[in-house]
């Protein structure tokens, strides 16, 4: 498919477990982006890549939030020791460079027990 | 400290009748302003975009009016039809090196529903 591809889609885990989110961007996108969608805080930013580096993590909420890029494509967002807070839809979007516009993939929903 | 403020929350229409949206912004920085429709179980789908040099902008039955002084920018939606029901986000950010750039800073949401 052409589009940001999310797996998995849904992903139901315990609370303490480690649990890690990937992402395929659209071929050639060299900037890719991570949000987090919830109920009560709508959509936020929690870190973009160029290439495989990472300029800005100040929206990662903790330190149990880490992501990486190898290749300059695919990326996996890792949640270590998951709490029910962290319970949301991972969103993963995707643009030809910085200063183009940014296109989604479907998310991951996560749901911590 | 909510950085961009969306309204209404949720919004019915008749069926042809216009869909207006608005949205305003507090950091002066931001010099890209887009609009992005979600369905349920969807991601958001890029809809219509705007930067400051422009007033308006309009593709298809979709219009954005931007109003720098004020800091706002609102969406329109022309000829509302069933279809054109979803949840749509004004967004924001600003295209520049340094803290905080190239992240989009979403508005809360507004829940259209578009009645027959």
């Amino acid at each position: 498919g052409a589009g940001v591809s999310q797996s998995p889609s849904n992903k139901v885990t315990e609370k303490g477990k480690d649990v890690e989110l990937r992402c395929d961007p659209i071929s050639g996108h060299t900037a890719l982006y991570w949000y987090r969608q919830s109920l009560g805080q709508g959509l936020e930013f929690l870190i973009y890549f160029q290439g495989n580096s990472a300029p800005d993590k100040s929206g990662l909420p903790s330190d149990r939030f880490s992501a990486e890029r190898t290749g300059g494509s695919v990326s996996t967002l890792t949640i270590q020791r998951t709490q029910q807070e962290d319970s949301a839809v991972y969103l993963c979007a995707s643009s030809f460079s910085l200063q183009q516009p940014q296109h989604f993939g479907d998310g991951t929903r996560l749901s911590i027990l | 400290q909510q950085q961009v403020k969306q309204s209404p929350q949720s919004l019915i229409v008749q069926k042809g009748g216009i869909s207006i949206i608005n949205c305003a912004y507090e950091n002066t920085a931001f010099d890209y302003f887009p609009w992005y429709q979600q369905f349920p179980g969807k991601g958001p789908a890029l809809l219509i975009a705007i930067r400051p040099d422009v007033s308006e902008k309009k593709e298809g039955r979709f219009t954005i009016s931007f109003n720098k002084s004020a800091k706002q920018f609102s969406l329109h939606i022309m000829d509302s039809q069933p279809g054109d029901s979803a949840t749509y986000f004004c967004a924001a950010s600003k295209e520049w090196s340094g803290a905080g750039s190239y992240q989009l800073t979403f508005g809360k949401g507004t829940k259209l529903s578009v009645i027959p």
